[in-house]
């Protein structure tokens, strides 16, 4: 099956850093990647749409300045935490779909915890 | 559907036994379907999916069925083993527009016991 890479799989930083976490579609173009956000045994929160060479959609109650979302080619998305802080510590995973595709493959996560 | 926010259910089975994971999702015109087993510390995988004009599918050792009438969604897992302990989520895809977007459910803890 198709192969989503996400990095790094796990960061600490200290509290007003900014983070990049990095997705990749290895063996596809991927039209459209979702990022997520899972706090412990709780469920995937999606935060934000993100398609190739445009703006990305985010969901009600995430702050788009908060979390810069960077779509630039079919194969790559960023998600980047600015100016971190503790309450932003949580698990986040990215996914892709392939165009006219239905299924989506997610990234293995990202593991945030600030500092 | 619409159950982010609430505890995982847990479910424990004896290794070797059938595991029946059920979900009730939220919207009627949702039109695809999707369980995702996820283990710690790692991302949702892909199980095996169901369109809503279908209400039985089957895959290796997994089984989904589809109730529409009652908005219901269950994953049979024959044969549980060790390595099935994980948390299981389903999903319903709802076309709008141009737009997909898939919601998941709650998620349950699944444990097999030795």
């Amino acid at each position: 099956g198709a192969v989503v890479s996400q990095h790094p799989s796990r960061v600490i930083c200290k509290s007003g850093t900014s983070v990049k976490i990095e997705c990749r579609s290895l063996d596809f173009q991927a039209t459209t990647m979702f990022w997520y956000r899972q706090f412990p045994k709780k469920s995937l929160m999606l935060m934000a749409t993100s398609n190739e060479g445009s703006k990305a959609t985010y969901e009600q109650g995430v702050e788009k300045d908060k979390f810069l979302i960077n779509h630039a080619s079919l194969t790559l998305s960023t998600l980047t935490v600015t100016s971190a802080h503790p309450e932003d510590s949580s698990f986040y995973i990215c996914s892709a779909r392939e165009a006219g595709g239905e299924k989506l493959f997610f990234g293995s996560g990202t593991q945030l915890s600030v500092l | 559907g619409e159950s982010v926010g609430l505890h995982l259910p847990t479910l424990s089975v004896q290794e070797g036994d059938n595991s029946i994971i059920n979900c009730a999702y939220s919207n009627s015109a949702s039109d695809y379907f999707i369980w995702y087993k996820q283990e710690s510390g790692k991302g949702p995988q892909f199980i095996i999916d169901i369109r809503s004009n279908m209400d039985k599918r089957q895959g290796q050792r997994v089984t989904v069925l589809l109730n529409k009438t009652v908005k219901h969604l269950s994953l049979q897992i024959a044969a549980t083993q060790p390595g099935d302990s994980a948390v299981y989520f389903c999903a319903e895809n709802l076309s709008s527009g141009s737009a997909r977007q898939l919601t998941f459910g709650s998620g349950t803890q699944l444990t097999v016991l030795p």
